[in-house]
């Protein structure tokens, strides 16, 4: 399918437990973002990436980390989740002139 | 750090009224404005996209932009409760941060039938 899919929809995990959450895309825009979502806050952005292998922080980086191998995929992964971590995590992709597509959504729940 | 700044609402108005939404943002030289519409538990999503002065109307929503007050806005004449979501304005950066948009907090809008 067309488009861009985030996975899993849902996740609950325990404190201290790497996770990673899925991000593809299929138009191969060169930009990809992920961005975190809590009551009060906004969209804060996490990281982004301009290009396959060419990654860069955003807002609020610590306790995530990012790789971009291949130009349609684009995983986030807490290397130690902590409750501060629980949010709502989207991830966008765009051309570099062009409004963002936003993903479905992950929610994750770390207790 | 590039600030955009919405109207906090909530907002709230009836069926068939004019829906205004107002944002502004620190980069003077700003050049592309964006607003998404979020629906509880959903993603964000495009609804319009302006890039000059003045106003820009798709259907029932018309974008206005006015670069020398750094100002932008959207409008929504005769608003449905289908409309009732946060509404999301984006500034695209410049320079190095040209892919990025800088969003602001979102306004929730409530119409009511």
């Amino acid at each position: 399918d067309a488009g861009i899919t985030q996975s899993p929809r849902y996740k609950i995990t325990e404190t201290g437990r790497q996770v990673t959450l899925m991000c593809h895309q299929t138009w191969s825009h060169s930009y990809m973002f992920w961005y975190r979502q809590d009551l009060g806050h906004g969209l804060r952005l996490i990281y982004y990436s301009a290009a396959a292998d060419i990654t860069d922080k955003g807002e609020v980086p610590d306790g995530y980390v990012v790789s971009r191998s291949k130009t349609e995929n684009f995983p986030l992964t807490l290397e130690s989740a902590t409750r501060s971590q629980t949010s709502v995590y989207f991830c966008a992709s765009s051309d570099v002139m062009d409004g963002y597509t936003f993903g479905s959504g992950t929610r994750l729940t770390v207790v | 750090q590039k600030e955009v700044e919405q109207n906090s609402g909530p907002l709230s108005v009836p069926e068939g009224a004019i829906a205004s939404l107002n944002c502004t943002y620190s980069d003077r030289g700003s050049q592309s404005f964006f607003w998404y519409r979020q629906y509880s538990g959903k993603s964000p999503e495009l609804i319009m996209f302006i890039y000059s002065n003045g106003d820009k109307e798709d259907g029932r929503f018309t974008a206005q932009l006015n670069k020398a007050s750094q100002y932008v806005s959207l409008l929504i004449r005769d608003s449905q409760p289908s409309d009732s979501a946060t509404y999301l304005c984006a500034v695209r950066g410049r320079g190095s941060t040209l892919g990025r948009l800088y969003f602001g907090r979102g306004t929730q809008l409530t119409v009511w039938p």
